[in-house]
């Protein structure tokens, strides 16, 4: 079926390092979005991105969708212990006319002081 | 402005017991409705997503289904809950691309 992948499913960083967390689909997506969800919350809407190749900043996360429109990036700069929390891929998957919002599988960031 | 009320926050049920969630959306007309669930530290399952009133798409088999008897209501149910069906289930509404959820519920089954 229809899938949308993340690697690395957990990833422990000292503070200060960089964080990049990965996005693929098996069919091609008409956006890609990210959240964040913070431990024990629910996920918030980080950022969309429509155009193949297009990169978008936000002060210290960069985010990239692929040119083919199935991969994408999230990288964190110098993390810091804010960051901490699961961030998710996802994107729009037609299914007979209906679009329908499939998430990632999501990559846990946890962050050493 | 456009806000999404989900109920309860926190449930224990016991196994063999019925479920309801509600989820409403204010503020909105003909959102796309989602629910979720995500099982302790791991993604988001889509469960069941709909279009509009009357209009339900599952995603996994399973004992649970949905109902959207208004345009801005979307209600989780299950005649008989297992164990697992504990999780955090999340329902959400799209007005065009992005997604806002509620705070979830989280359910444990004893």
């Amino acid at each position: 079926g229809q899938q949308v992948m993340q690697i690395p499913q957990y990833q422990h960083v000292q503070e200060g390092e960089d964080f990049t967390t990965y996005c693929n689909s098996s069919t091609t997506l008409s956006n890609i979005q990210w959240y964040k969800q913070r431990p024990g919350g629910h996920p918030v809407f980080l950022i969309q991105l429509v155009k193949s190749g297009e990169v978008k900043k936000q002060k210290r996360l960069t985010f990239q969708f692929g040119e083919a429109k199935k991969n994408s990036s999230l990288h964190i700069t110098a993390t810091q212990t804010t960051d901490v929390g699961t961030y998710f891929c996802a994107g729009h998957i037609s299914n007979f006319g209906n679009e329908k919002l499939t998430f990632g599988t999501g990559t846990r960031l946890t962050i050493i002081p | 402005s456009q806000t999404i009320h989900q109920w309860p926050a926190t449930l224990v049920q016991p196994v063999g017991s019925p479920l309801s969630l509600e989820c409403t959306v204010e503020g909105t007309s003909n959102p796309n409705l989602y629910w979720y669930r995500q099982a302790a530290g791991r993604g988001l399952q889509l469960l069941f997503y709909s279009v509009g009133i009357g209009q339900i798409s599952s995603e996994v088999p399973q004992n649970l289904s949905a109902s959207r008897p208004q345009d801005r209501q979307f209600i989780l149910s299950s005649k008989k809950l297992l164990l697992s069906d504990s999780g955090f289930y999340l329902c959400a509404w799209s007005p065009a691309s992005e997604a806002f959820f509620g705070q979830g519920t989280r359910l444990t089954v004893v």
